[in-house]
């Protein structure tokens, strides 16, 4: 099943805990990218990547890494969270094709405290 | 500021009937607007598209109509039905710009009673 695949879908952690949410697809997409969903403030891009070793800011890219060592994955990397980082995090993928749309994941909750 | 807008955050309408969600957006150097419908625990899931030389594309239940010179655009659905409710996200894409970069507005909550 063609599909996004982040883990995990859940977690709660403590301020400055380095974490990872990881992201997987396995449509060989070129295309991906990591949002943020806050309330009120619908989807806010944080990075993505056009292709391997490709990565670039979105529109809200403080406090946050990437990296795109290989096609399929698209680790978030939280260097030091802090409590405005909680949020619903979704990763998303395209083929990258004129006018393809992104394919979300399931999300992943985060709570920082 | 924000450059899709999405005013009504949430819209009730009776099964059977027409929903119509509207969004607005400001930047003329958008090209292409989509529609997503996020169900509850889960990721926002492509539901329909407009390129900006159209005013109107049709799937289904679902028709999406493009103004462009009042910078507005709706998703009509007709007929709405229970498995309808859900948020719905506006989206719009700058012209030359990559295909997943996308802005959205906040979303507009559908509820379809039986």
């Amino acid at each position: 099943e063609a599909q996004v695949t982040q883990n995990p879908r859940y977690l709660i952690t403590v301020t400055g805990k380095k974490l990872t949410v990881t992201c997987s697809q396995n449509m060989n997409h070129e295309y991906m990218s990591w949002y943020r969903q806050d309330p009120g403030l619908g989807l806010r891009q944080i990075y993505y990547s056009m292709n391997v070793e490709v990565t670039d800011k979105g529109d809200v890219p403080e406090g946050y890494k990437v990296s795109r060592k290989e096609k399929r994955n698209f680790p978030l990397i939280l260097e030091s969270p802090s409590p405005n980082q909680t949020s619903l995090y979704f990763c998303a993928s395209s083929p990258g094709q004129q006018n393809s749309p992104l394919h979300f994941g399931n999300g992943t909750r985060l709570t920082v405290t | 500021d924000q450059q899709v807008k999405q005013n009504s955050p949430s819209l009730s309408v009776q099964e059977g009937r027409i929903s119509i969600l509207n969004c607005d957006y400001t930047n003329s150097m958008f090209d292409y607007f989509l529609w997503y419908k996020k169900y509850p625990a889960e990721g926002p899931t492509f539901l329909i598209s407009i390129s900006s030389i159209k005013d109107k594309n049709e799937d289904g239940r679902f028709t999406v109509f493009l103004n462009k010179s009042a910078k507005h655009l709706s998703l009509h659905i007709v007929p709405s039905q229970p498995g309808d409710s859900a948020v719905y996200f506006c989206a719009a894409r700058y012209y030359g710009g990559s295909q997943g970069n996308l802005i959205f507005g906040k979303g507009t909550k559908l509820s379809v009673k039986p």
